[in-house]
């Protein structure tokens, strides 16, 4: 049964820095992954999905990675900002029928 | 990327009753999910709703509790049934995106944010 782990729980930076948020999953054999944005009380709104094929996606200020072998991944946050706070939710895609294993998350503050 | 109104945003419920939730898709849709998001927890799938055939539930669901309508390709509901304080979630619809850029990309409603007294 695929497992995904995301660290650190929650995180509190400056506004400016640059940050990395960690997710891994168990069972390599992944048909994709999915980082999410949810602000408190609502939904999710999707950031990046990168394809098992792949290696990394760009979006603007934020890039993940993907590291299948290792069943790992990453999302970097370029210069954040307090807009930026919200909890972060990457999601595995074991098979073509796109239902996702979600992490715990991380809870993502920014100060100005 | 498909645009999904869920309803109520948020409801306040007394043990017991039950109530319903709907989501609405503004593109037709093959599948359609459930999920669950409890207090201070990650989202688990409840059920995946198909048009013209029965919900597929995950373990730890099931019917009597969560039935599922999916009447066509734009629409569902969950019904949260008998409802304990234990419901108390926010509970999410989603589906996945169509077109040649989003395909594969999930896209969620809004949440219900169910409290049970």
């Amino acid at each position: 049964k695929q497992e995904v782990t995301q660290i650190p729980a929650a995180l509190s930076v400056p506004e400016g820095e640059n940050l990395v948020l960690n997710c891994s999953f168990t069972d390599s054999a992944i048909y994709n992954l999915q980082w999410f944005r949810q602000d408190p009380g609502k939904g999710l709104t999707s950031l990046l999905l990168i394809q098992s094929s792949q290696r990394e996606q760009t979006s603007g200020r934020l890039n993940a990675s993907l590291d299948k072998s290792s069943g790992r991944s990453t999302l970097y946050i370029a210069a954040s900002q307090p807009g930026d706070s919200a909890t972060y939710l990457c999601a595995v895609n074991d098979n073509a029928g796109n239902m996702l294993t979600f992490g715990g998350g991380t809870r993502l503050m920014v100060k100005p | 990327s498909a645009v999904i109104s869920q309803k109520p945003s948020r409801d306040i419920c007394q043990r017991g009753t039950s109530l319903t939730i709907q989501c609405q898709v503004d593109s037709q849709v093959t599948m359609m999910f459930w999920y669950r998001q409890q207090p201070g927890q990650s989202l688990t799938l409840i059920a995946t709703a198909n048009q013209g055939s029965e919900a597929t539930y995950e373990s730890g669901f099931v019917i009597d509790k969560f039935p599922i309508s999916r009447p066509n390709l734009t629409f569902s509901t969950l019904t949260v049934s008998n409802m304990s304080p234990e419901d108390s979630s926010i509970y999410l619809c989603s589906v996945v995106g169509s077109g040649r850029t989003t395909n594969e990309k999930l896209f969620f409603g809004s949440g219900t944010q169910l409290s049970v007294l």
